[in-house]
């Protein structure tokens, strides 16, 4: 199985900060990884699919970059709508996600 | 636009059985091009992927739960199902269906999902 490894669990950080979120996987997946966005009560948003590839309508202050076994989720300059917890999931062959990172304001 | 709507019993007895479905709708691509997935995440956890069913009716599971998981799709209903067999409080969470597409080399992430189902494990 492969395991997903997400971190920060938790990031403090202020509108208009540049942020980095890390998912390591333990054996490599090419480029097979997702980053969702989700808010309380309310189901996952995708917002990068194949690690760097933008969903459709997500702003551009969002990026995706790694391959093999390190990734990461960069947010450019935080926005009060950014404040959520994010998660990866690796999608080659079975799947699995990370174990998300509650992004707060500081 | 795909949508989907999940649909179930929201309590189920420990020991039985858990069933929900997954109405599909909308959309222009081939259906044949999608895996319909099932995941689940417990009050104040993280996401856990239980499995995906491919169109064929191929079907892959989380090992964790293989031994207890059945995921089928009814194409002409346009619906995919989950069941999940001797439940126990511990699987009480909400229960999302989402919807994979891949053509061609590339494979979208989950997208849509549905607004998601809380399903309650008690007597």
């Amino acid at each position: 199985d492969i395991q997903m490894t997400q971190s920060p669990s938790t990031l403090s950080a202020s509108v208009g900060d540049r942020v980095t979120i890390t998912c390591r996987a333990s054996q490599s997946i090419s480029r097979w990884l997702a980053w969702y966005q989700q808010k309380p009560g309310k189901a996952p948003k995708l917002l990068i699919y194949e690690a760097s590839s933008l969903e459709s309508g997500v702003p551009s202050r969002f990026s995706g970059s790694g391959s093999g076994t390190e990734f990461t989720l960069t947010i450019s300059s935080l926005q009060p709508d950014d404040f959520a917890t994010y998660y990866c999931q690796q999608y080659n062959g079975l799947h699995t996600f990370g174990q998300g990172t509650k992004l707060e304001i500081k | 636009q795909l949508q989907l709507q999940e649909s179930g019993p929201g309590l189920v007895k420990p020991s039985e059985t858990l069933s929900l479905t997954c109405a599909v709708s909308g959309g222009s691509r081939s259906s044949s091009g999608y895996y319909w997935g099932w995941i689940r995440q417990p009050p104040g956890k993280g996401l856990e992927w239980i499995g995906t069913t491919f169109y064929s009716g191929s079907s892959y599971y989380n090992p964790s739960l293989k031994s207890r998981v059945t995921i089928s799709v009814d194409t002409s209903k346009r619906q995919f199902s989950l069941k999940l067999r001797s439940v126990t409080a511990a699987d009480t969470a909400v229960y999302y269906c989402a919807a994979q597409y891949c053509s061609g080399g590339s494979c979208y992430a989950y997208d849509p999902w549905g607004q998601g189902i809380l399903v309650t494990v008690s007597s």
